[in-house]
């Protein structure tokens, strides 16, 4: 049964600090590997989606990598911002579409 | 293109009685997902449906739930006699009918049960 845990469960940075957020996931058999953020009382946002096949992916001030051998992925935020504060969610997508969640990283960027 | 759209998005309901929660996905999306968030914990998949399927339901609890994705019209998750420990967030997500492995899913803003 997949399991997917993420590390640290919260981080409280000064603005513009680099910070790294930790998953690790215990089955490799997985079709991609997602990193969501949700912020209080709404849905999930996509993003960065990094296939299988793919060792990392970027947008912006995200980076986001992946070992699949190793079962870890990280999340790299540059230049952190207080609108960047939400909760930060990685998932694996595994056979049958499922989505895989782990408990969420919470990130508060003080000004 | 509008996103996923959920209503209600908060719902009270007295022990006892039937929740349906409703999930349009995105336009052309035809595949339905829903999950559910308990207070302090993660995100749990309960069914994944295709129009007037379901093609996985591993998740949903075996009996009071259910769900449908109608030839027309919006998903229906349907909790039938809740109990407190119904009281959560439930999210749908839907995906293109591409291969599904290659996209992500688009979640809605949720429906946030309240079991009194």
């Amino acid at each position: 049964k997949q399991e997917v845990t993420q590390i640290p469960a919260a981080l409280s940075v000064p603005e513009g600090e680099n910070l790294v957020l930790n998953c690790s996931f215990t089955d490799s058999a997985i079709y991609n590997l997602q990193w969501f953020r949700q912020d209080p009382g709404k849905g999930l946002t996509s993003l960065l989606l990094i296939q299988s096949s793919q060792r990392e992916q970027t947008s912006g001030r995200l980076n986001a990598s992946l070992d699949k051998s190793s079962g870890r992925s990280t999340l790299y935020i540059a230049a952190s911002q207080p609108g960047d504060s939400a909760t930060y969610l990685c998932a694996v997508l595994e056979y049958g579409n499922k989505l895989v969640f782990g408990a969420g990283t919470i990130l508060r960027v003080k000004s | 293109n509008a996103g996923v759209m959920q209503n209600p998005r908060h719902l009270v309901r007295r022990r006892g009685q039937e929740a349906r929660l409703r999930c349009s996905p995105m336009k052309g999306h035809s595949h339905v997902y829903w999950y559910r968030q308990l207070p302090e914990e993660g995100l749990k998949f309960m069914v994944y449906l295709q129009k007037e399927n379901i093609i996985d339901e591993s998740g949903m609890p075996k009996e009071r739930f259910s769900a449908e994705f109608p030839k027309e019209g919006p998903s229906i998750l349907r909790i039938q006699q809740v109990v407190r420990g119904d009281s959560a967030a439930y999210f749908c997500a839907s995906s293109p009918p591409t291969d599904p492995r290659g996209d992500t899913q688009y979640f809605g803003p949720g429906t946030r049960l309240t079991v009194l």
